[in-house]
């Protein structure tokens, strides 16, 4: 089945560093792809959708400028947090469909956990 | 109206149990849904995808109604690895899935 790979799983940085999350679609081609967040005991909160080789749509309340999103590559989107805060530690999670085809589920990345200290 | 409703539970419920959740959703053009089950501090994995009426695999079953807007999950003869929270997902008319907050499902022994 199709396989969608997110790194790194955990990562641990101190306030004010930037923080690179990429996620990949190993077995198909993703022309679009999201990024979520998660609190302890929350839902999925849709972030942003990354569209290849064009600006991501992000969702209200988001800051694009603090959460930068690339998708340079119909296989690879990252998230870049940037300048990141105690109150960004999260859940973050992507996740990819098969391309052109509108009734397909999501694979989902196996998440990243950001302790910001 | 949320787009994609579910009960936040939690459904505390004994070994052996049958057990019932129902999803409401908004967009009445949606033409797949899909259940999700989420451990805690995991990703979500797909449960089930529901294309027409339902679909049913081993224990678990899923039924659409598009005239009331809703979907049902039926999981049979519960166990204690069932307990996770089940999200109820909708795409909406562009590439978007939309989650609902999930269904949180305990099974004591």
């Amino acid at each position: 089945g199709a396989v969608v790979s997110q790194h790194p799983s955990r990562v641990i940085c101190k306030s004010g560093t930037s923080v690179k999350i990429e996620c990949r679609s190993l077995d198909f081609q993703a022309t679009t792809m999201f990024w979520y967040r998660q609190f302890p005991k929350q839902s999925l909160m849709l972030m942003a959708t990354s569209n290849e080789g064009s600006k991501a749509t992000y969702e209200q309340g988001v800051e694009k400028d603090k959460f930068l999103i690339n998708h340079a590559s119909l296989t690879l989107s990252t998230l870049t947090v940037t300048s990141a805060h105690p109150e960004d530690s999260s859940f973050y999670i992507c996740s990819a469909r098969r391309s052109g085809l509108l009734n397909t589920e999501a694979f989902f990345g196996q998440g990243t956990r950001l302790t910001v200290v | 109206r949320k787009e994609v409703e579910q009960d936040p539970g939690p459904f505390n419920v004994p070994e052996g149990a049958t057990v019932a959740f129902n999803c409401t959703y908004s967009n009445s053009a949606s033409q797949s849904f899909f259940w999700y089950r989420q451990d805690c501090r995991k990703e979500p994995k797909l449960l089930m995808s529901v294309y027409s009426s339902g679909n049913e695999d081993g224990r678990f079953t899923a039924q659409l109604n598009r005239a009331s807007q809703y979907i049902s999950l039926l999981i049979r003869d519960s166990k204690l690895s069932d307990s996770a929270t089940y999200l109820c997902v909708v795409p909406d008319s562009s590439y978007k899935l939309i989650f609902g907050s999930g269904t949180r499902l305990l099974v004591r022994p």
